[in-house]
C-alpha cells in the first residue's frame, strides 16, 4: 500500500515551453501533497505544500506563477513549470500523505521526474 | 525553522561491518522522526519512523534507530551491512501538530557505500 506515481518519469523540452508533471496516489486518498526539488548530491528542497481543494502554500523563494500547482482531487496533484528555462532543469519529486482521524501519517514519495530544459 | 544535521556525508564500509549514521535536529517541541533510503535510480522509501512510545524503533531490512530526546538525536543503526544497503540515507523531522501534518525537514543525506 501507499504507492505514489509520477508521470512522466523524464521529460526534455525547449526553453520557453511549459511542462506538466502529474503526481498520483494510487491506493490511498492524499489530503496533502508536497512538491520537492532535488539537486545532484543534495537533499530535497520543499517547493510547496498543497491540500486538496485549496491553494498551494509555497516556500520562500519559490515563484508561484512559475510553478503552478493544482490539487484538484484526493488522488491527483499537478505541477506545471511555466516558460521553462535551463536553470529549471532538475529532479522533481512529489510526496503524498493522508490523515486518519487525529493521527499524523507518513509522506510517501513518488519516483520523481527528471526535467531537462534545452 | 527546524534544521536537520547529518554528520557523515559519505560512509564506506565492508560487508558485515556495523553501521551508525548520525542525525541531529534543532527544535524544542514534540517531533516526529523519519529515516528514508534512496537506492540508486529509485525513489525515496521509508525505512522507519518514530512518533511516540519506545524510543528504539525497528524498521525494514534490519535497520533500527534510537531517539534520544536529551541529545536531539535519531541515529540509524544496522549491526551488519550488506552490499545491497549501498544507497543514500536521509533523516527527516517534522513538528508534531496532532491532526495537522507539518512539513518535513530533511538532512542533506549520507551516501553509504558497502564493498563486498
Amino acid at each position: 500500500g501507499a504507492v505514489v506515481s509520477q508521470h512522466p518519469s523524464r521529460v526534455i523540452c525547449k526553453s520557453g515551453t511549459s511542462v506538466k508533471i502529474e503526481c498520483r496516489s494510487l491506493d490511498f486518498q492524499a489530503t496533502t501533497m508536497f512538491w520537492y526539488r532535488q539537486f545532484p548530491k543534495q537533499s530535497l528542497m520543499l517547493m510547496a505544500t498543497s491540500n486538496e481543494g485549496s491553494k498551494a502554500t509555497y516556500e520562500q523563494g519559490v515563484e508561484k506563477d512559475k510553478f503552478l500547482i493544482n490539487h484538484a482531487s484526493l488522488t491527483l496533484s499537478t505541477l506545471t513549470v511555466t516558460s521553462a528555462h535551463p536553470e529549471d532543469s532538475s529532479f522533481y519529486i512529489c510526496s503524498a500523505s493522508t490523515t486518519a482521524g487525529n493521527i499524523q501519517e507518513t509522506q510517501y514519495f513518488g519516483p520523481g521526474t527528471r526535467l531537462l530544459v534545452l | 525553522a527546524q534544521s536537520v544535521s547529518q554528520h557523515n556525508h559519505h560512509v564506506i564500509l565492508s560487508e558485515a561491518a556495523s553501521l551508525e549514521l548520525g542525525c541531529n535536529y534543532s527544535y524544542g517541541g514534540t517531533v516526529n522522526l523519519f529515516w528514508y533510503v534512496q537506492y540508486p535510480g529509485q525513489h525515496l522509501q521509508l525505512l522507519l519512523k518514530y512518533f511516540s512510545g519506545d524510543p528504539l524503533v525497528k524498521g525494514i531490512k534490519g535497520f533500527e534507530a534510537e531517539f534520544i530526546k536529551s541529545k536531539f538525536s535519531f541515529n540509524l543503526r544496522k549491526p551488519s551491512v550488506q552490499w545491497s544497503d549501498t544507497a543514500e540515507y536521509f533523516c527527516a523531522v517534522n513538528e508534531d501538530r496532532g491532526s495537522t501534518l507539518g512539513r518535513l525537514y530533511f538532512g542533506r543525506g549520507t551516501q553509504l557505500t558497502v564493498w563486498p
